[in-house]
């Protein structure tokens, strides 16, 4: 159970591109979904997160009008990198919780992301 | 500013060695969680330890939670190459999962 699948697995696209991250919760409804961002060697970095049906709440630094994010279902949240740059190349990966105490967070498989 | 020091950073051993990972803070968690990630993919949840003191076994691995819920540990008796991996610590202030305290993971390699 618990199972979080994330889409696409890699993406390569030149600059200037903007791409969508699909992150969706398979067999457990996630009224929490948050967006990691992981550099090589490193631990998670926390970007966002969205409960379903608001607005995500942003982590310092990190650029709402850059890193778009939607939650319209208990079940999909998508992070969409607009105007992409070399910069933002990285592993970006998602996780997905329930509501309840002590819930864990169940994570996808990441997404490779590379700016040309 | 919250941290959660995880140590070491970086261990290499010989398989059937036996190691232990730590994790510290000078917070109080209500729950702490640990992972292991292989490379290209998600971290993947091993454990949840809520109680102070609880001792949790996974296998040839063991958690514990400290009294104070300040810090806990991993114990792999036996290390094996299929241990082999990026394990991290995560500690949850209140009882949500809205807001988790990551270490700094610890890169282990088991030598066949």
């Amino acid at each position: 159970g618990a199972v979080v699948s994330q889409h696409p697995s890699r993406v390569i696209c030149k600059s200037g591109t903007s791409v969508k991250i699909e992150c969706r919760s398979l067999d457990f409804q996630a009224t929490t979904m948050f967006w990691y961002r992981q550099f090589p060697k490193q631990s998670l970095m926390l970007m966002a997160t969205s409960n379903e049906g608001s607005k995500a709440t942003y982590e310092q630094g990190v650029e709402k009008d850059k890193f778009l994010i939607n939650h319209a279902s208990l079940t999909l949240s998508t992070l969409t990198v607009t105007s992409a740059h070399p910069e933002d190349s990285s592993f970006y990966i998602c996780s997905a919780s329930s509501t309840g105490p002590y819930q864990p967070q169940h994570f996808g498989d990441g997404t490779r992301l590379s700016i040309l | 500013t919250q941290l959660l020091e995880q140590s070491p950073q970086f261990l290499s051993i010989q398989e059937g060695e036996n190691l232990t990972v730590y994790c510290n803070s000078s917070s109080v968690f209500s729950s702490l969680q640990w992972y292991r990630q292989e490379p290209g993919e998600g971290p993947v949840l091993l454990v949840t330890v809520v109680t102070g003191g609880e001792v949790k076994k996974l296998k040839r691995l063991t958690f514990q939670f400290g009294d104070a819920r300040k810090d806990s540990s991993l114990h792999i008796t036996a290390a094996q190459p299929g241990d082999t991996g990026l394990y991290l610590c995560a500690g949850a202030l209140g009882d949500s999962n809205y807001q988790l305290i990551w270490g700094a993971g610890t890169k282990l390699i088991i030598k066949p």
